[in-house]
């Protein structure tokens, strides 16, 4: 399973923009790449998954290059109840297991 | 849509029992499901992967006497922590794929274990 690499915490206000990148350097031809959200005290919450390019819904946009070795999640005009911790991870689509990075703490500021 | 429930979703106890933690696939059916425990501050960590009418696989370093599994219906995992100590103390979360229709996976709400 490819290990992932993301900023320990990053800072934001509310409405902006923000973009989390993940490396994934080793991530295999089979693998995908996924993107939890995680509140305190509570289990991680799907938010998207890609394999190529980019995907578009209605919480996010993942941008994935062509090389696939990053990706990056886009989280437009966060609001404070954005504030939270974000994993990327990377694993083939049926596989389940799922091993978890550090994550991402994202603190949005009023 | 498809839910996992873990329950109790808080459990207190004494240093020396055993506390047993269920996770239910709601409305379908997991042949794997996934236990992980997460420590404050700290990312998830893979225990093992329970496997219905199986045994389940462990992680390297989780003792599988300590934390035992059983996967004994579709719908259903229990991990029971025996002998509970301080040290035992975090927050447990299962997981589960379904796999027949949409092999999306899904999180329970977790389960605060406090030994006291």
């Amino acid at each position: 399973l490819a290990k992932t690499t993301q900023p320990i915490s990053m800072d934001s206000y509310e409405g902006q923009e923000v973009n989390i990148t993940c490396s994934h350097n080793n991530i295999a031809t089979n693998d995908y790449i996924t993107w939890y959200q995680q509140f305190p005290s509570q289990g991680p919450r799907f938010i998207i998954q890609g394999y190529k390019t980019k995907v578009t819904n209605e919480v996010a946009s993942l941008f994935i290059p062509a090389d696939r070795k990053s990706s990056t999640l886009s989280l437009p005009r966060v609001s404070l109840s954005d504030t939270a911790v974000y994993y990327c991870l990377v694993g083939e689509n049926q596989g389940g297991k799922l091993i978890f990075g550090q994550g991402t703490e994202l603190s949005v500021k009023p | 849509g498809a839910v996992v429930s873990q329950h109790p979703s808080r459990v207190i106890c004494k240093s020396g029992t055993s506390v047993k933690i269920e996770c239910r696939s709601l409305d379908f059916q997991a042949t794997t499901m996934f236990w992980y425990r997460q420590f404050p501050k700290q990312s998830l960590m893979l225990m093992a992967t329970s496997n219905e009418g199986s045994k389940a696989t462990y992680e390297q370093g989780v003792e599988k006497d300590k934390f035992l599994i059983n996967h004994a219906s579709l719908t259903l995992s229990t991990l029971t922590v025996t002998s509970a100590h301080p040290e035992d103390s975090s927050f447990y979360i299962c997981s589960a794929q379904d796999r027949v229709n949409t092999g999306e996976l899904f999180f329970g709400e977790g389960s605060r274990l406090t030994v006291l």
